[in-house]
């Protein structure tokens, strides 16, 4: 139990272009959902939390405009990154936390890795 | 400013022997601390956390310690098998919070035969 899965694994997209990462809780209803992002050889940085219905809370310095955050229903969350430039190229991954469970454990996709060229 | 640090990017153990992972944190609001361990291409998995009310907390061969006066905490795996061969990170929350874990850079765990 407790799979979140995400979609695409791996996209290359042209500079300019926008791309969209959907992260989905296979098995579970998530309160809550995390987006990450992870450098080479840094760690995972928490960019967002969201939470159905409402509106996605950015990290300092995450630029809301530009990484946008829908979380339209409780196994759905989506994150669009607008107009990608070749330093957005990183490892972008989910986190989900079960409804109701009082740990908060949240449970991590596989992860998509964003090239732009 | 790195909050919560893994000084050592990796680590090479011989199979059977005690693997030992550090972690250092600075940031004394936090009370909650985990591991994950990841392999390539995978999100995280959760292996084992620890409470600030604790100072050690065992799950079969994973051992956490907690020093919270010198804010340092470390994964200890015995026996080290090769199916352990991953990315290990530590975490951190501040349970008061809003669930917001804060990682260090993970360490590449080797074992080898």
């Amino acid at each position: 139990g407790a799979v979140v899965s995400q979609h695409p694994s791996r996209v290359i997209c042209k500079s300019g272009t926008s791309v969209k990462i959907e992260c989905r809780s296979l098995d579970f209803q998530a309160t809550t959902m995390f987006w990450y992002r992870q450098f080479p050889k840094q760690s995972l940085m928490l960019m967002a939390t969201s939470n159905e219905g409402s509106k996605a809370t950015y990290e300092q310095g995450v630029e809301k405009d530009k990484f946008l955050i829908n979380h339209a229903s409780l196994t759905l969350s989506t994150l669009t990154v607008t107009s990608a430039h070749p330093e957005d190229s990183s490892f972008y991954i989910c986190s989900a936390t079960i409804a109701g469970d009082s740990y908060n454990e949240q449970f991590f996709g596989p992860g998509t890795r964003l090239t732009v060229l | 400013d790195q909050q919560v640090k893994q000084n050592s990017p990796s680590l090479s153990v011989q199979e059977g022997r005690i693997s030992i992972l550090n972690c250092d944190y600075t940031n004394s609001m936090f009370d909650y601390f985990l591991w994950y361990k990841k392999y390539p291409a995978e999100g995280p998995t959760f292996l084992i956390s620890i409470s600030s009310i604790k100072d050690k907390n065992e799950d079969g061969r994973f051992t956490v310690f907690l020093n919270k006066s010198a804010k340092h905490l470390s994964l200890h795996i015995v026996p080290s098998q090769p199916g352990d061969s991953a990315v290990y990170f530590c975490a951190a929350s501040a349970i008061q919070g809003a669930q917001k874990l804060v990682f260090g850079q993970g360490t590449r765990l080797t074992i080898n035969p």
